[in-house]
C-alpha cells in the first residue's frame, strides 16, 4: 500500500537549476495536486489535474510547469530555481468527484535554492 | 476570496483537557470541510470531514459546524502527548466548481503537556 509516492526527499539547487519533482499515486484517483508549504503557512496549491489529460493552475503557479504523465503520474518542474522556491513540497491524489473529495498526501520534497 | 482563518496558536493544554482548535471561512456557499493533523517533519492526515450543520464524533475527535456563522471547530477530548502536532482547517469553497479544491488555513499548533 504505497499511496502517494514522492520522488526525491531532499533536494538542494543552485539559483538557475531546473529539476522535476515526481509524483505517482497507485489508488486509481483521478485527481492530483501539487502543494508549497512554507514555514508558518498552510498549504498553498501550485497546479492541480482534476483528471488524466487536463492541468490547471493554482494559487501560486509562477515559476512552475506540470505534466499529467498518465492516471498514475503528475509531475512538478522549476525550470529556472529561484531561491524563492525553498519550501516543503507536496502532492496529493483524491478521487476527484462527490462532495468529499478527501486528499490524500505524500511524504514531501524538501527543498533548498541556494 | 477564499480565506480559511485560523488562529496560530501555539495552544498548550494540559493531559486529559479538552482542546479546542477553531476555523472560521470566507464563502457562506462552502459545502464540504476538513481536519487534518501533521506532525512536524510529516505530511498531513485527514482526521476528521464534515458536510452538515452540527457534531460529527469519531472516538476522542469531535468536529463542530455552524455554516451561518461560517465557523468550524475541531474539539479533542482526552488530550494526549501524541496529539501535540499541527492541525490544519480545510475547505472546498463553492466557487472551486468541478476542481473541487481545498483552501487550506495556516494550521493551529498544539501541544500537550503531561
Amino acid at each position: 500500500n504505497a499511496g502517494v509516492t514522492q520522488t526525491p526527499k531532499f533536494q538542494v539547487l543552485k539559483t538557475g537549476q531546473s529539476m522535476t519533482l515526481q509524483c505517482a499515486q497507485d489508488m486509481n484517483h483521478n485527481s492530483m495536486y501539487w502543494y508549497r508549504q512554507d514555514p508558518g503557512m498552510g498549504l498553498r496549491l501550485i497546479y492541480y489535474s482534476a483528471s488524466e489529460g487536463t492541468t490547471d493552475k493554482g494559487e501560486v503557479p509562477n515559476g512552475y510547469n506540470v505534466s499529467r504523465l498518465n492516471k498514475r503520474e503528475f509531475s512538478l518542474r522549476l525550470e529556472s530555481a529561484a531561491p524563492s522556491q525553498t519550501s516543503v513540497y507536496f502532492c496529493a491524489s483524491s478521487e476527484g468527484s462527490g462532495r468529499g473529495n478527501i486528499q490524500y498526501f505524500g511524504a514531501g520534497t524538501r527543498l533548498s535554492v541556494l | 476570496q477564499k480565506e480559511v482563518e485560523q488562529n496560530s496558536g501555539p495552544l498548550s493544554v494540559p493531559e486529559g483537557a479538552i482542546a479546542s482548535l477553531n476555523c472560521t471561512y470566507s464563502d457562506r456557499g462552502s459545502q464540504s470541510f476538513f481536519w487534518y493533523r501533521q506532525y512536524s517533519g510529516k505530511s498531513p492526515e485527514l482526521i476528521m470531514s464534515i458536510y452538515s450543520n452540527g457534531d460529527k464524533e469519531d472516538g476522542r475527535f469531535t468536529a463542530q459546524l455552524n455554516k451561518a456563522s461560517q465557523y468550524v471547530s475541531l474539539l479533542i477530548r482526552d488530550s494526549q502527548p501524541s496529539d501535540s502536532a499541527t492541525y490544519l482547517c480545510a475547505v472546498i469553497f463553492l466557487s472551486s466548481g468541478s476542481a473541487r479544491q481545498l483552501t487550506f488555513g495556516s494550521g493551529t499548533q498544539l501541544t500537550v503537556l503531561p
